[in-house]
């Protein structure tokens, strides 16, 4: 069966630094997901991408699936606080399955 | 058009009871996926269902836990004899279509504690 793996397990950076979440796939990923979970709270999309070596942006968040379709990375520029909460990556498996995700904490 | 609607929000069961998880998918939407989340764990595929049928349930303990979604009505999430360990939110998340290259809808949880 396929696995997500997510690293780093949380992350804390100070308001206005850059950072980059990373999630690994065991096997090739015919569709990869990004959400966001705030605590308490349910997934909200962010983005999806499919294709080997796509790149999409929303506002300062950018996420890319590199070339063999097993990795994937999500970059935020010039974090906010409004940016802290869990980052979670999804893979297409028949069904919508999960890394452990990726707890951000963003210090004012 | 609203959200996916879970209720209730928080559960308290004593060890033995019953508990019910409700969960209406989003207008239009007839695939509805359960999902578990523990503390500090991301979260865990339970079971996949499209009206009235299971399509996944691989996910889902063998004993104890169930799942429905009736022709009307919501999905519903059972758990018989609930124990400590059941402790945990649960969501419910739906889509117009099957999950391949479709977005999931995600309701805001149930939080459900054993006492």
């Amino acid at each position: 069966s396929q696995e997500l793996e997510q690293s780093p397990q949380s992350l804390i950076v100070q308001e206005g630094k850059n950072l980059t979440i990373n999630c690994t796939s065991s096997k090739t990923l015919y569709g990869l997901y990004w959400y966001k979970q705030k605590y308490g709270e349910g997934l909200i999309f962010l983005m999806m991408l499919q294709k080997g070596g796509e790149e999409k942006s929303h506002e300062k968040i950018t996420a890319k699936l590199d070339e063999k379709k097993q990795q994937s990375s999500l970059h935020i520029t010039a974090s906010q606080p409004s940016h802290a909460g869990i980052y979670l990556c999804g893979a297409d498996s028949g069904k919508l399955i999960f890394g452990q995700g990726t707890t951000l904490q963003v210090k004012p | 058009n609203a959200g996916v609607m879970q209720n209730p929000r928080h559960l308290v069961r004593r060890r033995g009871q019953e508990a019910r998880l409700r969960c209406s998918p989003m207008k239009g939407h007839s695939h509805v996926y359960w999902y578990r989340q523990l503390p500090e764990e991301g979260l865990k595929f339970m079971v996949y269902l499209q009206k009235e049928n299971i399509i996944d349930e691989s996910g889902m303990p063998k004993e104890r836990f169930s799942a429905e979604f009736p022709k009307e009505g919501p999905s519903i999430l059972r758990i018989q004899q609930v124990v400590r360990g059941d402790s945990a939110a649960y969501f419910c998340a739906s889509s117009r279509d099957s999950p391949t290259n479709e977005k999931l809808f995600f309701g805001s949880g149930t939080q459900l504690s054993v006492l």
